[in-house]
């Protein structure tokens, strides 16, 4: 079967970093995903892996390993706007998404 | 122009009504999507369309109906429900080049009462 796994929820302080991990197993890889999705609103796009390595885009970075089947986000420079739960998502073979159930990431003061 | 349109953004409809969420991107994108988010879940996918064709459907009860009128529109018909069909929806489009990236629109908060 194809699953998913991140954790449900983290907690962390403004002003710090955090790193959410997702591993996976599907049939077939054609990339991963990760989505930001606050509370009542839909999903934004942050970032796309296909080849194993960083990806850095500002205060976010995207890591993957595609013989270990994991990623991590990274979150640098933490903002209490950063709360909201984070989606893991990879395409299998045949293209289609397969959702991980989301880490909610809490922010303290 | 880069954004996906859902309207309504909220509807209340009970179980013997007939309504319609609707879509719309200027994007060119040519796949379309309906997901339905309950929650604290990750949307689960019902349909797909590709350069206007259902190409997907994933097993979804038949008082929910889709329609492609053209590459910028895709509707949700609804009739009958339920209220456990209560939940967003949401719709996406994605390029015509499988780099998966899905363009979500705010969604349509349903509740059937």
């Amino acid at each position: 079967g194809q699953n998913i796994d991140q954790p449900t929820e983290m907690t962390a302080t403004e002003g710090a970093i955090v790193q959410i991990n997702c591993t996976y197993q599907t049939s077939g890889f054609n990339g991963l995903f990760w989505y930001q999705q606050h509370a009542g609103e839909a999903p934004t796009f942050l970032s796309y892996n296909v080849l194993d390595g960083l990806e850095e885009k500002g205060r976010f970075s995207s890591f993957l390993s595609r013989s270990k089947g994991y990623s991590y986000l990274l979150l640098k420079e933490l903002q209490m706007k950063d709360s909201a739960s984070y989606l893991c998502a990879v395409m299998d073979s045949n293209y289609q998404l397969i959702w991980g159930a989301g880490t909610k990431l809490i922010i303290k003061p | 122009d880069t954004e996906v349109t859902q309207t309504p953004k909220h509807l209340v409809m009970g179980m013997t009504n007939k309504k319609s969420l609707k879509c719309e991107q200027h994007m060119g994108h040519r796949a379309m999507y309906w997901y339905k988010q309950k929650a604290k879940k990750p949307p689960e996918l019902m349909f797909v369309y590709s350069y206007e064709k259902l190409s997907i459907n994933e097993s979804v009860p038949s008082r929910f109906s889709p329609e492609c009128p053209n590459s910028s529109l895709l509707n949700l018909h609804l009739h009958a429900l339920q209220p456990e069909d209560s939940a967003l929806y949401l719709c996406a489009s994605s390029p015509p080049a499988d780099t998966g990236e899905l363009f979500f629109g705010e969604g349509s908060r349903l509740t059937v009462l």
